[in-house]
């Protein structure tokens, strides 16, 4: 049983491209999210789906774009990287709208020079 | 809005010590509330919940218990070990459906022996 699976695991980019951030979870979740965390700043919510057909933002959405390709993946795009995304990122799943907690994957570190 | 905070770190202890991590909390209604557990490198395991007022919630020693009167969810373990140490994080779910897990920002303990 995989759980949620991220890849890729690192990634560094170059100011100005773009890349997507692939989740998929295996559990028959409902809800999906996408955080990123920072030193000293905990995690921050990005985006979320909590539904299949549906994504809202979250405490940081400015510069990223998701989409929620079916039940199982949820993907998180960055179109034009900044050195301020420099972050690691981390995609979680849960059962209805998440309230006996997610299960999250093992993050993907992120770095844009 | 809601929002948890939890006590700075770092936590430093000695093998065998008594661990109270603190964590306050504000929000409308009955929230749910959680404690994650981080290690280097990896993802964020769920390391107890609690669902209502009164609950504790327990797993592999630690303890918190959901205080409604005092808004509080303080994580504790009678003896703790090396293998303890970790990045923990306090959360909490709001009760309006569609919101996320809203995390404090950490807490870092290192035990030493």
């Amino acid at each position: 049983n995989a759980g949620v699976t991220q890849t890729p695991k690192f990634q560094v980019l170059k100011t100005g491209q773009s890349m997507t951030l692939q989740c998929a979870q295996d559990m028959n979740h409902n809800s999906m999210y996408w955080y990123r965390q920072d030193p000293g700043m905990g995690l921050r919510l990005i985006y979320y789906s909590a539904s299949e057909g549906t994504t809202d933002k979250g405490e940081v959405p400015n510069g990223y774009n998701v989409s929620r390709l079916n039940k199982r993946e949820f993907s998180l795009r960055l179109e034009s990287a900044a050195p301020s995304q420099t972050s690691v990122y981390f995609c979680a799943s849960g059962v209805r709208d998440g309230s006996y907690g997610y299960t999250f994957g093992s993050g993907t570190r992120l770095t844009v020079v | 809005g809601d929002s948890v905070t939890q006590m700075e770190g770092p936590v430093t202890l000695s093998e065998e010590a008594f661990l109270t991590i603190n964590c306050t909390y504000t929000a409308t209604g009955y929230p749910s509330l959680f404690w994650y557990v981080q290690y280097p490198g990896e993802g964020l395991q769920l390391l107890l919940k609690a669902t209502k007022a009164d609950d504790k919630g327990s797993n592999k020693g630690f303890e918190a218990t959901y205080r409604k009167e005092t808004t509080s969810f303080h994580l504790e373990k009678g003896s703790v070990q090396v293998s303890d140490s970790a990045v923990y994080f306090c959360a909490l779910k709001g009760f309006q459906a569609g919101t996320a897990l809203i995390f404090g920002k950490g807490t870092t303990l290192s035990v030493s022996s």
